[in-house]
């Protein structure tokens, strides 16, 4: 059974750089796509972008400027940068294996990171 | 973007009850129509894929139909551990865009 664990910290400070790292157990990064989704509070879900384990990108425009996915197949790892964050980025952090037309299979637990001074 | 509007927001039955949540994209997805349900605290659990396809493990009470802009998830008989946030998510084109959510709350 795939399991993936978000790991990061819950508090940035504006303007900084939020970083996550999703792990990936009980199976290979290798050979699929790996993607970050958030859910703000009492708001619905987002999706931010998704990385092929080649790494390979593709991002939403609406935070494009600002995302960055990466991936270490050596360590089972895929990792988000969102920089320039304010008090709007605050939100539930998912990672999740893409299946792309078959869904978001396996999901980790979710991360709740908050943007305040 | 490709727009998912899913109605009702909220929704209310009963043990037992059958009901239907519906999705609609603002342009044709063809068959690329995920759903999935989110409890309080917990990640969203995939539950159909390409519109009518059961997600192993989950419920047969559990179906989806529709192409095109329209699609439907149908729970036959509610069950207790049924009462959640259901969402759709269109995976034709990026970015990936869900539905604003449905709370299926008990009456």
């Amino acid at each position: 059974q795939v399991q993936l664990q978000e790991s990061g910290p819950g508090l940035v400070t504006p303007s900084e750089t939020l970083s996550l790292t999703c792990t990936v157990s009980g199976g290979s990064i290798n050979s699929y796509y790996w993607s970050w989704i958030r859910r703000p509070p009492g708001k619905g879900l987002e999706w931010i972008g998704y990385i092929y384990y080649t790494g390979s990108t593709s991002y939403n425009p609406s935070l494009k400027s600002r995302v960055t996915i990466s991936v270490d197949t050596s360590k089972n790892q895929f990792s988000l940068k969102l920089s320039s964050v304010t008090a709007a980025d605050t939100a539930v952090y998912y990672c999740a294996r893409d299946l792309l037309d078959r869904g978001l299979d396996f999901w980790g637990q979710g991360t709740l990171v908050t943007v305040s001074s | 973007d490709i727009q998912m509007t899913q109605s009702p927001s909220s929704l209310s039955a009963s043990v037992g009850d059958g009901v239907t949540i519906t999705c609609r994209a603002s342009q044709s997805i063809r068959s690329y129509l995920n759903w999935y349900q989110q409890k309080p605290g917990k990640a969203p659990k995939l539950l159909i894929y390409a519109a009518s396809t059961l997600q192993s493990g989950v419920p047969s009470r559990f179906s989806g139909s529709g192409s095109g802009t329209d699609f439907t998830l149908t729970i036959s008989t509610l069950q207790p551990e049924d009462f959640a946030t259901y969402y759709c998510q269109q995976s034709h084109s990026t970015p990936q865009t869900f539905g604003q959510g449905t709370k299926l709350e008990i009456k």
